[in-house]
């Protein structure tokens, strides 16, 4: 049992490249979900996705593009880098509950933008 | 909106010192609380949790109470080791919103020293 795991760990890109983030999850959880951290900023949330073919945006979407295809990948897209990009980011599952919602995070994608 | 305010850091204390990490939240609902730590190098990870009012959350030493009149969700451990150096995350989850979205606080930086 992996729990979250994203690919790849490290990346840099130049401004206007493109590149799709990978997170995986194997505990059959419905949510996922992106965010960016930011030093002082804590974690804000990109995009998120409560089932298959669904996604919806976060506070900070403009930029980025997702797509879940499948149940237990969540995919983050970058159609034109830039420096502004430059963020750690995070994975994060979780079942579909009312009560709480304990999110389980991958390692997450340090992503530099030249 | 929702929202999350920590006490800033960082916080350096001694080994076998008390640590209090204050947490204020703004919400429109009645919403679960939680206290994430990160770890140097890796994701978040669900520290404690607490669901309604006066609730105690607890693990590994540390507790917080939800305090609906003042609203706010302390982080506290009566004896900080070493291996306690992270990062630590207040959020919120507002569920009755019909979102199941957390909002974070910006993080307070921990820092433990022999």
């Amino acid at each position: 049992n992996a729990g979250v795991t994203q690919t790849p760990k490290f990346r840099v890109l130049k401004t206007g490249q493109s590149m799709t983030l990978l997170c995986a999850q194997d505990m059959n959880h419905e949510y996922m979900y992106w965010y960016r951290q930011d030093p002082g900023m804590g974690l804000r949330l990109i995009h998120y996705s409560v089932g298959e073919g669904t996604t919806a945006k976060g506070e900070v979407p403009d930029g980025y593009n997702v797509s879940r295809l499948k149940k237990q990948n969540f995919l983050l897209g970058l159609e034109s880098a830039a420096p502004s990009q430059t963020s750690v980011y995070f994975c994060a599952s979780s079942l579909r509950t009312a009560s709480y919602n304990e999110q389980f995070f991958g390692p997450g994608t340090r992503l530099t933008v030249l | 909106g929702n929202s999350v305010t920590q006490m800033e850091g960082p916080v350096t204390l001694s080994e076998e010192a008390f640590l209090t990490i204050n947490c204020t939240y703004t919400a429109t609902g009645y919403p679960s609380l939680f206290w994430y730590v990160q770890y140097p190098g890796e994701g978040l990870q669900l520290l404690l949790k607490a669901t309604k009012a006066d609730d105690k959350g607890s693990n590994k030493g540390f507790e917080a109470t939800y305090r609906k009149e003042t609203t706010s969700f302390h982080l506290e451990k009566g004896s900080v080791q070493v291996s306690d150096s992270a990062v630590y995350f207040c959020a919120l989850l507002d569920s009755g919103a019909g979102s199941y979205q957390l909002t974070f606080g910006k993080g307070t930086k921990l820092s433990v020293i022999p």
